[in-house]
């Protein structure tokens, strides 16, 4: 299984973009590149996901590099509630149950 | 999109006694997975919960230790037997289901159970 490797953490002044970044050298063809968040105490919560498309939804923009071996994920406007562990997931198209959570990045969001 | 829900929130509980933890889903899904959380940690995945088949464990984790139920497709129960404080954890229940967005598959979780066992 191809893994993940963030920041431990990440500072993002509110009302600014976030851009957190996830490197994923080891993915393969067939797997696909998720976000989550987690607030504390919170189950953690779906952000997005692609394959090798940039991605957008009312949430985030994901951006995955041309060589599928990197992503970053941007808040456009980080809010004090974006505060949380963000963790970048990669996943088997076809092998569901392999979704495994790394360590994540905790993104602080300062006024 | 999957609303998922959780009983009990929390809980705290004696070592040696067992507690059931039950996940309700708000539409059929297929796949079930119950995760703990330790402290200050990721999440692990514990097992695979299909409806109609047995739980499929990930390594380390055993069905003595944590049983697991599939009784129809929107509701599962996950029992954490014969407790120790080294359980103290957030149990969580997640399901796949389609993204709203995208139209593909992710998983979706509940807010969890934080369990203390003294």
């Amino acid at each position: 299984d191809a893994k993940t490797t963030q920041p431990t953490s990440m500072d993002c002044a509110e009302g600014r973009a976030a851009n957190l970044p996830c490197n994923h050298s080891t993915i393969s063809g067939n797997e696909y590149v998720y976000w989550y968040r987690q607030i504390h105490s919170q189950g953690p919560q779906y952000i997005i996901h692609g394959l090798k498309n940039n991605e957008t939804n009312e949430m985030a923009s994901l951006i995955i590099t041309e060589d599928r071996k990197s992503s970053t994920l941007i808040l456009p406007h980080a809010t004090l509630r974006d505060t949380a562990v963000y963790y970048c997931i990669v996943r088997p198209l076809y092998n569901f149950n392999k979704f495994y959570f790394g360590s994540g990045t905790k993104l602080n969001v300062k006024p | 999109s999957a609303v998922i829900s959780q009983k009990p929130s929390r809980d705290i509980c004696q070592r040696g006694t067992s507690l059931t933890i039950q996940c309700q889903v708000d539409s059929q899904v297929t796949m079930m997975f119950w995760y703990r959380q330790q402290p200050g940690q990721s999440l692990t995945l514990i097992a695979t919960a299909n409806q109609g088949s047995e739980a499929t464990y990930e390594s380390g984790f055993v069905i003595d230790k944590f049983p697991i139920s599939r009784p129809n497709l929107t509701f599962s129960t996950l029992t954490v037997s014969n407790m120790s404080p080294e359980d103290s954890s957030i149990y969580l229940c997640s399901v796949k289901a389609l993204a709203r967005t995208s139209g593909t598959d992710t998983q979706y979780f509940g807010p969890g159970t934080r369990l203390t066992v003294l």
